[in-house]
């Protein structure tokens, strides 16, 4: 059981350039977050998907854009990368109910120069 | 709005020793708490969790309390291992919420 997969592992972009963060999970879940983490800042929400077919901003949105291709996968892209998206970029889902746990990826390491 | 404070670290123990890290909350209704652990290089993943007050979490030695009257969720262990070195992360999650909050994360490190 795989669990939530995102790719790719690491990744270097210059200033400008653009990518896109996949992520997949094979639980059936319904919710997918998008977090980032940053040295002392604990994970912030970027963005989220209660459910297939929505999207909503999290705490710190500017900068980026998600998708919800289907039930399984959630991605996030950056259109024009700066310095300060360089962080550690981790996936998750969890099932409906507010007792329900997040389940999280291994995370992507981006870096901007 | 909810929010999760979490004892700065890092801490160091020596093994053996007796493990403590504070959490408080702050939220409407009855959030669920949780506390996750992050080893190197890897993702978080639920340590234990409590879905109402009074509720005791526990999970490989480790424990948490979910006490509304002092809003306060701290983990405790009473014995710990250098393979318990890793960040702990505190968090909740609203009533009928989808997001789920996180304090700060507090790195643990365990002296052989």
């Amino acid at each position: 059981n795989a669990g939530v997969t995102q790719t790719p592992k690491f990744q270097v972009l210059k200033t400008g350039q653009s990518m896109t963060l996949q992520c997949a999970q094979d639980m059936n879940h319904n919710s997918m977050y998008w977090y980032r983490q940053d040295p002392g800042m604990g994970l912030r929400l970027i963005y989220y998907s209660a459910s297939e077919g929505t999207t909503d901003k999290g705490e710190v949105p500017n900068g980026y854009n998600v998708s919800r291709l289907n039930k399984r996968e959630f991605s996030l892209r950056l259109e024009s990368a700066a310095p300060s998206q360089t962080s550690v970029y981790f996936c998750a889902s969890t099932g409906g109910d507010h007792n329900s746990p997040l389940h999280f990826g291994n995370g992507t390491r981006l870096t901007v120069t | 709005g909810n929010s999760v404070t979490q004892m700065e670290g890092p801490v160091t123990l020596s093994e053996e020793a007796f493990l403590t890290i504070n959490c408080t909350y702050t939220a409407t209704g009855y959030p669920s708490l949780f506390w996750y652990v992050q080893y190197p290089g890897e993702g978080l993943q639920l340590l234990l969790k409590a879905t109402k007050a009074d509720d005791k979490g526990s999970n490989k030695g480790f424990e948490a309390t979910y006490r509304k009257e002092t809003t306060s969720f701290h983990l405790e262990k009473g014995s710990v291992q250098v393979s318990d070195s890793a960040v702990y992360f505190c968090a909740l999650r609203g009533t009928g919420g989808f997001k789920t909050i996180f304090g700060a994360g507090t790195r643990l490190f365990v002296k052989a």
